[in-house]
């Protein structure tokens, strides 16, 4: 397996525009998460799916911020519009349901996506 | 949630063993205490996790206290390549979402 992949690796936008990050989860994982890192909160949980519905987007700092998981391969993290303070790192992450023990190796991370807003 | 505490950050010698601390005194009868650890530059990476007896795994292994109240991390034999931010988190069934923490920043010296 690829494991989850993320795209694109880098992005650079002015503030205002819209901008939309990509995750494909591992195949059979039950639960996807969206985490944003920064030095100054460190790694914050943004929102999470189980089999594509969303449980619980507590995290989502504001309005600007959504996320949708159409079907069982794909996420996107949309922010609109994009301010320098959504500047961060943004990690997918999927991983099994957790009751599933003899199969359960925790959370798989994607290499994120480093968002700059200029 | 149930909060970890743990130091901010610890060095070690290579090729020496490395055991990083975990306070949880709040923990829950069903919280499983996972760690993960996140390598430079790479997004987190999960490591063990265990309930209440001692795991053991081809990375590293768990010590889980009597009590469940603390728990430490061992890497065996500490390369360069472990150096790395390593968390210490509690989790339970029917909750699948795990909050970081601001973990250990583990230095390995040379």
């Amino acid at each position: 397996d690829a494991g989850v992949i993320q795209s694109p690796r880098h992005e650079v936008t002015e503030m205002g525009q819209e901008v939309t990050l990509r995750c494909k989860p591992i195949s059979g994982h039950d639960y996807l998460f969206w985490y944003r890192q920064t030095m100054m909160r460190g790694l914050e949980l943004l929102i999470y799916f189980n089999n594509n519905v969303p449980i619980d987007d507590s995290g989502m700092p504001e309005d600007r911020f959504s996320a949708k998981m159409p079907n069982a391969s794909f996420s996107t993290l949309k922010i609109q519009p994009s301010e320098p303070r959504d500047s961060a790192v943004y990690f997918c992450a999927s991983s099994l349901y957790f009751g599933r023990q003899e199969l359960n190796y925790g959370y798989t991370f994607g290499s994120g996506t480093r968002l700059t807003v200029v | 949630d149930a909060k970890t505490t743990q130091p901010n950050s610890m060095e070690s010698n290579e090729e020496e063993p490395v055991h990083l601390p975990c306070n949880h005194s709040t923990i829950s009868g069903t919280d499983y205490i996972h760690w993960y650890r996140q390598l430079p530059s790479q997004g987190p990476e999960y490591v063990i996790h265990g309930l209440t007896s001692n795991v053991n795994n081809r990375m590293a292994s768990l010590a889980i206290a009597e009590d469940r109240k603390s728990s430490t991390l061992i890497l065996h034999r500490a390369t360069l390549r472990d150096a790395a931010v390593y968390y210490c988190i509690l989790g339970n069934f029917g909750n699948e979402k795990l909050t970081f923490g601001t973990g250990t920043r583990l230095t390995i010296i040379p």
